[in-house]
C-alpha cells in the first residue's frame, strides 16, 4: 500500500536560516512525488514535483530512492514561507496520497 | 479557466440536517477527488472518481456520507444526517487523467455542524 510520512508536525526556524521538511514514502514501484503548500485559509497549491522539476519560491527536493525520501529544502527561509506543507505521492491509475503535513513557522 | 469551483464556501447547519457540497472540476479533467481536512487528522481522502466512476470510496467515514458524479462537470458530496464531528474543510480536486499529473484544488467548503 502507498503511504507518506512527515515526521514533524511543526517546524520553527528563524528568517534567513536553512529549512528542511522531511518526507518519506512507501511504495514498491516508481511513484511521482509532489510537495503542496497551503497558506492560511487558502487552497492547496503545487509547490514542486519530481518528474518535471517544477519549483517555485526557491524550494527544491531530491528524490532518494534508496532511502525512499523526498525532503523539501530551501537555503534561506523567508517569513512568507510560513504555511502548511504536504508531501504527496501518486502512482499511475491510482489515487493521490498525502502525508499528514508539517506546519512551518518562520520567525523574524 | 476558473479552476476547480466549490460551493458553498461556508456552510453552517444544525446536527441532523442534510448537507450537500458541490464541485465543478476543470473542464477536460477526468479524475475528481474529495478530501476532508481537520486539525486532528490532516488531509483525508474520502473518495475519488475516474471518468465519473467511483474507484475508491474506502475513505468515506460511514453510510451517512455519499458522493455522486452524474457527469464530467459536476460532483456532490452529501452528509445525511450531519453530526458535529463532521465539521471540517472539504476540498475537491481534479486532474487531467489517471496518470501522474498534479492535482488542482478548489477553495474548499468550511462546514460547521452545530
Amino acid at each position: 500500500a502507498q503511504r507518506v510520512t512527515q515526521p514533524e508536525k511543526l517546524l520553527s526556524v528563524f528568517k534567513g536560516a536553512p529549512v528542511e521538511l522531511k518526507c518519506n514514502y512507501s511504495y514498491s514501484g516508481s511513484p511521482e512525488l509532489f510537495w503542496y503548500v497551503q497558506y492560511s485559509r487558502q487552497r492547496l497549491q503545487l509547490l514542486l514535483r519530481h518528474i518535471s522539476r517544477e519549483s517555485i519560491k526557491g524550494f527544491t527536493a531530491d528524490l532518494n530512492k534508496g532511502e525512499t525520501s523526498f525532503h523539501l529544502k530551501k537555503p534561506f527561509a523567508q517569513e512568507e514561507d510560513s504555511a502548511m506543507y504536504y508531501c504527496a505521492l501518486s502512482t499511475y491509475g491510482q489515487n493521490f496520497v498525502f502525508g499528514p503535513g508539517t506546519r512551518l513557522s518562520v520567525l523574524p | 479557466d476558473a479552476g476547480v469551483i466549490q460551493s458553498p464556501r461556508h456552510e453552517v447547519t444544525e446536527m441532523g440536517q442534510e448537507v450537500t457540497l458541490r464541485c465543478k472540476p476543470i473542464s477536460g479533467h477526468n479524475s475528481l477527488f474529495w478530501y476532508r481536512q481537520t486539525m486532528m487528522r490532516g488531509l483525508e481522502l474520502l473518495i475519488y472518481f475516474n471518468n465519473n466512476v467511483p474507484i475508491d470510496d474506502s475513505g468515506m467515514p460511514e453510510d451517512r456520507f455519499s458522493a455522486k458524479m452524474p457527469n464530467a462537470s459536476f460532483s456532490t458530496l452529501k452528509i445525511q444526517p450531519s453530526e458535529p464531528r463532521d465539521s471540517a474543510v472539504y476540498f475537491c480536486a481534479s486532474r487531467p487523467g489517471t496518470g501522474l499529473e498534479k492535482l488542482f484544488f478548489g477553495s474548499g467548503t468550511q462546514l460547521s455542524v452545530l
